[in-house]
């Protein structure tokens, strides 16, 4: 079985740009998660699909949103990106709702904001 | 605000110690503790801890919680070089907005 898959894997962008990154999650999972990654604040969470529908949302900006797709791949956008938004981003699925059980996660999209 | 807070930071044993890292966790709704590894990129889960005092069990690793003093304890015996690694505690909060709250992990050193 193919686990998470994330593209791209290394994003270079400039501040006020704008980015997406994509989430495929394993077959038959329903629920995608987005967390970022810093050194500083850890692995935050950001938001969490389900069934194309955003359940759940972290404490980030308007410029993060996501969206789902019906095949459960997931993308991430970030608009007018700053220097602070250079992170790993990951993604994780599972079979149901985050946290209910076991959640796989991908090798992440390290993006870099000049 | 719902806060995780792990201890110690960082640690660095030898081949063959046990270790002991620890978890606190502040959560509305709180409803389970879960625990992963993070070697290079991708965290791997490891236990989820919905009860209080049962003890998890995996190999040499093992994990209990604690509703009363709101923690938990993940525990690794007789460790190996290939235990060196990030260990990740998060809190999952319920009520209806569910979301995992994670603690900023424990940097594990296995010295050989």
């Amino acid at each position: 079985k193919a686990g998470v898959t994330q593209t791209p894997r290394y994003l270079i962008k400039t501040r006020g740009q704008q980015v997406t990154l994509s989430c495929s999650p394993i077959s038959g999972h329903r629920s995608v998660s987005w967390y970022q990654q810093t050194p500083g604040q850890g692995l935050q969470f950001l938001f969490e699909y389900f069934s194309e529908t955003q359940r759940n949302k972290g404490n980030f900006p308007g410029r993060f949103s996501g969206r789902q797709f019906s095949n459960s791949r997931s993308e991430m956008n970030v608009s007018t990106l700053e220097l602070g938004d250079s992170a790993l981003y990951l993604c994780a699925s599972s079979l149901g709702l985050a946290g209910q059980g076991e959640q796989f996660f991908g090798p992440g999209t390290r993006l870099t904001v000049l | 605000e719902d806060k995780v807070v792990q201890s110690p930071l960082s640690l660095v044993v030898h081949e063959g110690d046990t270790v002991t890292l620890n978890c606190s966790y502040e959560v509305t709704n709180f409803r389970s503790l879960l625990w992963y590894k993070q070697e290079k990129k991708a965290p791997t889960f490891l236990f989820m801890l919905t009860s209080s005092g049962i003890e998890k069990k995996s190999g040499r690793l093992s994990s209990i919680l604690d509703k009363k003093e709101l923690s938990s304890i993940l525990n690794i015996t007789a460790t190996q070089t290939g235990d060196s690694a990030i260990y990740l505690c998060a809190a999952l909060r319920g009520g209806g907005a569910d979301g995992l709250t994670f603690g900023k992990g424990t940097h594990l050193i296995i010295q050989p």
